[in-house]
């Protein structure tokens, strides 16, 4: 059964720092997801992560993906308010093409930015 | 708005009486996927869906759950005699392709229904 785990699961950042977001699993896989949610709101894709090595940034976060470790992360650079929210990973269990889209997804990181 | 459609956005309960969730997927998508969120959590997948086909109905629990997609209309998530433990936020999400054309195109989220139950 895969198993994917977050941590923190808590973060309290003050503004203007950085700090990263650690998302490990543990069966093969090459197609990784990170979604943000606000409060009593659905979820917004935020990266898609597909291939070893593979790095993606928008704006002050910063994604990344190691198969070989099963780990992605998750960075944040000089945190503002607008980024509290919770962060999700999400891992799809298949590989090679035979995905169907089964999502499993971390606890969440609940991330406060303190001015 | 072309987004997944789902509705009631908050539906209230008492126990012993059914739950029926509707989920409309984006223009074009005809793969339909339903997560439960207990609060705090993260997401768990239930079921997945095409058209008149369950696909994977792994997380579903063995009883009172049941979900459809029928040829024409939502789907639907149907919980019959509900107790206080299904109260949850429950999302629906829809893809147009699988395999590797799948890869690249997350999962779209619809609004999601918080159910109570009384």
């Amino acid at each position: 059964e895969l198993k994917v785990e977050q941590n923190p699961l808590f973060l309290s950042m003050q503004e203007g720092k950085n700090y990263t977001i650690y998302c490990n699993y543990s069966t093969t896989s090459d197609r990784l997801y990170w979604y943000r949610q606000d409060p009593g709101k659905s979820l917004e894709s935020l990266f898609v992560l597909l291939s070893n090595g593979a790095v993606k940034q928008e704006g002050r976060l910063m994604a990344s993906l190691d198969t070989k470790a099963r780990l992605s992360t998750l960075h944040i650079t000089a945190a503002v308010h607008d980024l509290s929210a919770t962060y999700f990973c999400a891992v799809d269990e298949s590989a090679g093409g035979t995905s169907y889209g089964k999502l499993t997804f971390g606890q969440g990181t609940i991330l406060t930015v303190h001015p | 708005n072309a987004g997944v459609m789902q509705n009631p956005r908050h539906l209230v309960r008492r126990r012993g009486q059914e739950a029926r969730l509707r989920c409309s997927p984006m223009k074009g998508h005809s793969h339909v996927y339903w997560y439960r969120q207990l609060p705090e959590e993260g997401l768990k997948f239930m079921v997945y869906l095409q058209k008149e086909n369950i696909i994977d109905e792994s997380g579903m629990p063995k009883e009172r759950f049941s979900a459809e997609f029928p040829k024409e209309g939502p789907s639907i998530l149907r919980i019959q005699q509900v107790v206080r433990g299904d109260s949850a936020a429950y999302f629906c999400a829809s893809s147009g392709f699988t395999g590797t054309a799948s890869a690249n195109q997350p999962q779209h989220f619809g609004d999601g229904t918080r159910l109570s139950i009384l």
